[in-house]
């Protein structure tokens, strides 16, 4: 079974500031998908960034971007320029293929605090 | 964007009685949705995969009869916590899939926050 690993609980960053949240994954399947999905206190999931692992090239998206490292199963997420409006939650998610039921496992999440 | 709704957003009711909440995806069609259980500050996890038009897979531990779920139309997904109890107060989310395009991201509803005295 997949498993996603953050081992960042807790994270605070100056705003305008650059932060890089970790994510370990363990996996023996080749092709796969991964995420990062930010969750505010609203509660509601958006989704960040995603990459595909047969895909080299690290994604990015505005002031997010990934450092994916397929060999050492690591996906982690760097904000440039943090804002308040950054100060979430956030879960890295690994999805499998359709032959495995596409089901997304969530890591335990790292809560990010941006002070002003 | 897929925008996916989610209803109620805050229910509260007494022991013993079963609570229905739905989940729509207002713009697409969603062959398959996801529930998910969440306690405060912790992760998601999955309760069950709800394919349209057959029978949910749950996850282990998942107890079928207490969450009762069907997915009758490729736009409405509900869950029914049967009989519900103060164990089971928690942050409830749906997610649905575009389509059969399987390698699509999950798009979130907003969630239900159940409470059980």
């Amino acid at each position: 079974a997949q498993t996603v690993t953050q081992s960042q609980p807790e994270m605070s960053v100056q705003e305008a500031e650059t932060v890089t949240l970790s994510c370990t994954y363990d996996t023996s399947e080749n092709n796969y998908y991964l995420f990062w999905y930010k969750q505010p206190p609203s509660r509601q999931m958006i989704l960040v960034i995603r990459q595909e692992a047969y895909k080299q090239q690290n994604a990015t998206e505005n002031r997010f971007s990934v450092n994916f490292q397929k060999a050492a199963k690591s996906f982690s997420l760097k904000i440039s320029d943090s804002q308040l409006g950054d100060t979430a939650m956030y879960f890295c998610a690994f999805m499998n293929l359709p032959e495995y039921g596409n089901k997304l496992v969530f890591g335990a999440g790292t809560i990010l605090r941006v002070k002003s | 964007g897929a925008v996916v709704s989610q209803h109620p957003s805050w229910v509260i009711c007494k022991s013993g009685t079963s609570v229905k909440i739905e989940c729509r995806s207002l713009d697409f069609q969603a062959t398959t949705m996801f529930w998910y259980r969440q306690f405060p500050k912790q992760s998601l996890m999955l309760m069950a995969t709800s394919n349209e038009g057959s029978k949910a897979t749950y996850e282990q531990g998942v107890e079928k009869d207490k969450f009762l779920i069907n997915h009758a139309s490729l736009t409405l997904s509900t869950l029914t916590v049967t009989s519900a109890h103060p164990e089971d107060s928690s942050f409830y989310i749906c997610s649905a899939r575009e389509g059969g395009y399987s390698n699509q991201p999950q798009h979130f509803g907003d969630g239900t926050r159940l409470s059980i005295l």
